[in-house]
């Protein structure tokens, strides 16, 4: 079965500086791993994905992950926080194979202190 | 193109009444997913249709169900309802035709238990 872990219910940083969000997975076979953020009062708009290929993914709004097998990690970045970046943000796993079922992780509430 | 839409956005019910929510699900796609959001147990799977068919279904009681149509939109029913259903009810369509896809999630339904 599939699982993810949100390291930090809570991040705070300043405006302008590096955000990173911690994710790790455990799948018994080759996962598909997303990343989404939700803003108040919406639903859950993607910011980016890995399937298969090149390990470093780019996203919308400046974010990037780096998928790394080896230490079954999905940490999301960005070089410099804004203020628009504040919400909650997911890690999810999906199988490859199968119905499209997503687990997610417990979240991450982003705060920016300007 | 018009994104998921859910019906309605907020609900107030009383304890033992039943309920049912209503997704359309973006023109074109096949499967639709539930889920259903809590501050205690985040984002958790409820069930995937895909062509009018059940293809994958969570952890949750009988008294929670759905079905799909034949132009893909999805209604989901709970009957009897508990203080404990209070929850943000999201919607997620794909094309449903391979792994990895991004899905798409609706505004979501809030409903209040009484």
């Amino acid at each position: 079965a599939q699982s993810v872990t949100q390291l930090g219910s809570h991040v705070s940083v300043s405006e302008g500086a590096l955000v990173l969000l911690r994710c790790n997975y455990s799948s018994s076979v080759p996962p598909y791993l997303f990343w989404y953020v939700q803003y108040p009062n919406q639903g859950l708009q993607l910011l980016l994905k890995y399937t298969t290929g090149a390990t470093l993914v780019k996203g919308i709004n400046g974010f990037e992950a780096e998928f790394k097998k080896s230490e079954t990690s999905f940490h999301l970045t960005k070089p410099s926080a804004h203020m628009s970046d504040a919400a909650e943000y997911f890690c999810a796993v999906s199988i490859i194979q199968g119905a499209q079922k997503l687990v997610f992780g417990q979240g991450t509430r982003l705060t920016i202190n300007p | 193109k018009a994104g998921v839409t859910q019906t309605p956005r907020y609900l107030i019910k009383t304890r033992g009444q039943q309920v049912t929510l209503s997704c359309s699900p973006i023109s074109g796609h096949r499967s639709v997913s539930w889920y259903q959001q809590t501050p205690g147990q985040g984002l958790q799977f409820l069930f995937e249709y895909f062509s009018e068919t059940q293809r994958n279904k969570g952890n949750f009681p009988g008294r929670f169900s759905g079905r799909q149509f034949s132009n893909s939109r999805s209604e989901m029913n709970v009957s009897t309802l508990e203080l404990g259903d209070s929850a943000l009810y999201l919607c997620a369509s794909t094309s449903g035709l391979a792994g990895g896809l991004e899905q798409f999630f609706g505004p979501g339904t809030r409903l209040t238990v009484l």
